[in-house]
């Protein structure tokens, strides 16, 4: 069965480096997403993306993050300048393109951030 | 502006009894709510959906769940709980926002544990 895959599953840098989080969405999908949770709190929205732009971002989402679809296989999520507030887990989605109705988002297992 | 409250961080059950994982939310327009699984470094699986249709909703592994509008809930049920049940669940709530993206809101999760 297809499944959206994320690497690596465990980073860890210094406060201040750049990071960049590796996703590959299910093949056929066209919407991806990234969520991010912060440890002891709730899954939150970042960013959707679709025809090579964003969709939607949420005000997590700040000049210090920006997304890619660099080569067609892989979504990217990079934080450019990372802060101690950036630990969490981050998880990739993507869903198939359907005009109506809701479109599953079906979940990479998520990348453990440590920034110290 | 959208929003879900899980009533319950962590329920253990025995196995063989029933489930009951409450969610209460919190909705400007119609509301497509979800129940959504993670078992230990996995990712998200969709257990099951409402969109407007039945009020009864049933997902997959025995779980159900009942839209109420009066009393803003979508709590999850399953009526004997197994093993390989206990896993973190997640209610969501979804808007459209635009065609094709959705914005998922989650809850804070319920730890569902099982005692052989």
């Amino acid at each position: 069965e297809p499944e959206v895959t994320q690497t690596p599953s465990h980073q860890v840098t210094q406060m201040g480096q750049e990071v960049i989080l590796r996703c590959v969405p299910i093949s056929n999908h066209l919407y991806f997403y990234w969520y991010r949770q912060i440890l002891g709190q709730k899954v939150e929205f970042l960013v959707s993306f679709y025809n090579n732009e964003i969709s939607e971002k949420s005000e997590i989402f700040d000049d210090q993050f920006s997304v890619e679809r660099p080569d067609g296989s892989n979504f990217t999520l990079k934080i450019r300048s990372t802060k101690l507030e950036d630990s969490a887990m981050y998880f990739c989605a993507s869903s198939e393109f359907r005009a109506q109705g809701f479109n599953e988002q079906f979940f990479g297992p998520g990348t453990r951030l440590t920034v110290l | 502006a959208q929003s879900v409250t899980q009533l319950d961080s962590h329920v253990s059950v025995s196995e063989g009894t029933p489930v009951l994982l409450r969610c209460n939310y919190s909705s400007s327009y119609s509301p497509s709510l979800f129940w959504y699984v993670q078992h230990p470094n996995k990712g998200l699986q969709l257990l099951l959906k409402y969109t407007s249709a039945a009020t009864l909703v049933k997902g997959i592994n025995g779980f159900e769940a009942e839209f109420k509008k009066s009393e803003t809930s979508f709590h999850l049920t399953k009526p004997s709980a197994h093993m390989s049940d206990a896993a973190e669940y997640f209610c969501v709530v979804s808007e459209d926002s635009g065609a094709g993206s959705y914005q998922l809101t989650f809850g804070k999760g319920t730890k569902l544990s099982v005692i052989p």
